[in-house]
């Protein structure tokens, strides 16, 4: 059974800071991984998906990165805004589709 | 719509009684996906539609849940006899097809489930 691991569980920086979030899995034979952000309240906001055949992904300030041989995935967060306060959740999808099997979150507090 | 809406967006009811969830996902969006957002459990995964296809049911958690969705868009999310145990979030998405490493879901924003 796959299981998704995120470390830390909550992280406070001032702004500006570079920042790297860290997602671990067990089960390698992934066909990909997903970075998402929930604000309190909402859903789910889909940040970065990266295939088991790539190694990262950049979009803007954003970066992931996927090393599926050791189980390992960082979401890296460069100049740190107030606004990316929120919790960061990453999933791996490993069953051709049908479900994403999720870690339990980091909760990141920029402050100004 | 522009994306996937789900009603309500709380409910409040009393131990024993059922409960209905709505989700409408994206316009032409084929796969549907229940998920379950509760303190200490995190984010688990319910029921997932594909189609016309016989869903996948092994997330589900009881026989008290249960979900249809009809004519391949909505999907309801019933849940009978309700238990305090239920309250969560209960999260709806869906993909534009079944899967694949390009499968992006895409998340509503939720019903908040409380059982008094």
């Amino acid at each position: 059974k796959q299981e998704v691991t995120q470390i830390p569980a909550a992280l406070s920086v001032p702004e500006g800071e570079n920042l790297v979030l860290n997602c671990s899995f067990t089960d390698s034979a992934i066909y990909n991984l997903q970075w998402f952000r929930q604000d309190p309240g909402k859903g789910l906001t889909s940040l970065l998906l990266i295939q088991s055949s790539q190694r990262e992904q950049t979009s803007g300030r954003l970066n992931a990165s996927l090393d599926k041989s050791s189980g390992r995935s960082t979401l890296y967060i460069a100049a740190s805004q107030p606004g990316d306060s929120a919790t960061y959740l990453c999933a791996v999808n490993n069953n051709a589709g049908n479900m994403l099997t999720f870690g339990g979150g980091t909760r990141l507090m920029v402050k100004p | 719509g522009a994306g996937v809406s789900q009603s309500p967006s709380n409910k409040v009811t009393e131990k024993g009684k059922d409960v209905e969830l709505r989700c409408d996902p994206i316009s032409g969006h084929t796969a549907l996906y229940w998920y379950r957002q509760s303190l200490g459990q995190g984010l688990e995964f319910l029921i997932y539609f594909q189609g016309n296809s016989a869903p996948d049911k092994s997330g589900l958690p009881s026989d008290r849940f249960s979900a249809e969705r009809t004519g391949g868009s909505v999907s309801t999310l019933t849940i009978q006899r309700t238990q305090q145990e239920d309250s969560a979030v209960y999260l709806c998405a869906s993909s534009r097809r079944q899967g694949g490493a390009k499968n992006i879901q895409y998340f509503g924003a939720g019903t908040r489930l409380s059982v008094l």
